[in-house]
């Protein structure tokens, strides 16, 4: 059973309002990653890090910003959200090597109106 | 990076055997390659990956050709629990975003009772 969690599964917002999308893992794992997924698409990674104080753009463009103050928290913010945000928001982490299993989160889904 | 190719969708009976087929013509040697699935409303989570050999867990097997330009992924026995969508994805062995995922399509798995 992996360990990792996020907070709030579901999440309906007005436009203009400052979100933060909660991930915490308790494995000790360096390396957590987002992922934004709309509805039957593929998932995109849009960001990552290696650990304390580090952070990374993913593959995909995205206007959130991330943090990772502590190993086991990396939230994602989004300073005002508007509808084109609406997703499901997945987060994930690994120990660091591509052989490294990814444990998923069940996913925040955003919806803005 | 690398690229797989899927089938975009595939049937099974319940309690038979399911062989998901992955093209990777351009992998490169450091390239592992990973199967990963997503039950519907969930997030993905990890079947199994290989190198060169052919590979057991308790979920599935994988064989990977001898020129590792192409995988299968074998359920032995589909359940109904198994119905989702596969992902066949190649994790680079090095480079600065060492063992991130790229996800594809996938394949839709539907099992029949």
């Amino acid at each position: 059973e992996a360990d990792i969690y996020q907070t709030p599964r579901y999440l309906v917002i007005g436009t203009g309002k400052k979100i933060t999308l909660e991930c915490s893992q308790t494995m000790g794992h360096d390396k957590m990653y987002w992922y934004q997924q709309d509805p039957g698409m593929e998932l995109h990674l849009i960001h990552y890090s290696y650990g304390v104080n580090s952070t990374e753009k993913g593959d995909l463009s995205s206007e959130s910003t991330v943090s990772r103050i502590r190993t086991e928290h990396f939230p994602l913010t989004l300073e005002s959200a508007r509808p084109s945000h609406t997703s499901q928001y997945l987060c994930a982490s690994s120990e660091r090597g591509s052989f490294y299993e990814q444990y998923f989160g069940p996913g925040t889904r955003l919806t803005v109106t | 990076d690398a690229k797989t190719t899927q089938p975009n969708s595939m049937e099974s009976n319940e309690e038979e055997p399911v062989h998901l087929p992955c093209n990777h013509s351009t992998i490169s040697g450091t390239d592992y390659i990973h199967w990963y699935r997503q039950l519907p409303s969930q997030g993905p989570e990890y079947v199994i990956h290989g190198l060169t050999s052919n590979v057991n867990n308790r979920m599935a097997s994988l064989a990977i050709a001898e020129d590792r330009k192409s995988s299968t992924l074998i359920l032995h026995r589909a359940t109904l629990r198994d119905a989702a969508v596969y992902y066949c994805i190649l994790r680079e062995g090095y480079g600065g975003s060492q063992g991130n995922l790229i996800f594809g399509k996938g394949t839709k798995l539907s099992v029949k009772p």
